[in-house]
């Protein structure tokens, strides 16, 4: 087990909602990941957070927004839920921003949009 | 754009057998790549990180290796154990120094070890 939780474990939206998702990064990692995972494909990057700034972001509409938090926790928000955001939301920490470390993965929030 | 692919959605072996898993990539090489376990329903976890300029990494029963004039890496499990049952992903690590990459994920490959 990595010691990134993330909450809720699961929810359940209707199209047009807004949502939330929280994450708390491995001690000491100043990074934090967000993936979407459509079942049966590999994770795709929506953005990453480093000492509370966006440091790169992947080909998400900006209805997709995040915040990270002095304690480098982190949120997702999404707004205007379409059926096609339903997914698995997975963050991942690491100890810095660039290459050649691992990310460690939370458990994931499973989001179905309705 | 940087495209990942992984040859096999899916791969049954008898246990004992070696595993090998196929990851390959267009483009330009990574300055790194890594391979992780996805268990249904769960997170990655991270298994293997071989830098461009290794050809062959190991760690206990698994080895990986990275070609970039094929632009391919290949993962093997040796002695594999039904435990060994779950879905592999590639991954390319874009992260160059302090650049605004990021981890580019193949589909997966479903792994079934059979007792």
């Amino acid at each position: 087990e990595t010691g990134v939780t993330q909450s809720p474990t699961h929810l359940i939206k209707t199209r047009g909602q807004q949502v939330t998702l929280r994450c708390s990064s491995q001690s000491g990692h100043n990074t934090v990941s967000w993936y979407q995972q459509a079942l049966g494909q590999g994770p795709q990057f929506i953005f990453q957070y480093y000492r509370e700034e966006e440091n790169g972001r992947g080909n998400f509409p900006p209805r997709f927004s995040g915040l990270q938090f002095p304690n480098y926790s982190s949120e997702l928000n999404v707004n205007a839920l379409e059926l096609d955001d339903s997914a698995l939301y997975l963050c991942a920490s690491s100890p810095r921003r660039t290459g050649g470390d691992t990310q460690y993965f939370g458990p994931g929030t499973r989001l179905t949009v309705l | 754009s940087q495209k990942i692919e992984q040859n096999s959605e899916a791969l049954n072996i008898q246990e004992g057998k070696t595993a090998t898993l196929t990851c390959n990539y267009t483009n330009y090489s990574p300055a790194y790549l890594q391979w992780y376990r996805q268990d249904p329903g769960r997170g990655p976890v991270f298994l293997l990180l071989i830098r461009e300029n290794e050809k062959e990494k190991r760690k206990e029963r698994l080895k990986v290796t990275f070609d970039t004039t094929l632009k391919q890496s290949l993962f093997h499990i040796t002695a594999s154990q039904p435990a060994d049952s779950a879905t592999y992903l590639c991954a390319l690590d874009m992260r160059y120094g302090g650049s605004q990459g990021n981890l580019i994920f193949g589909k997966g490959t479903k792994l079934s070890v059979k007792p």
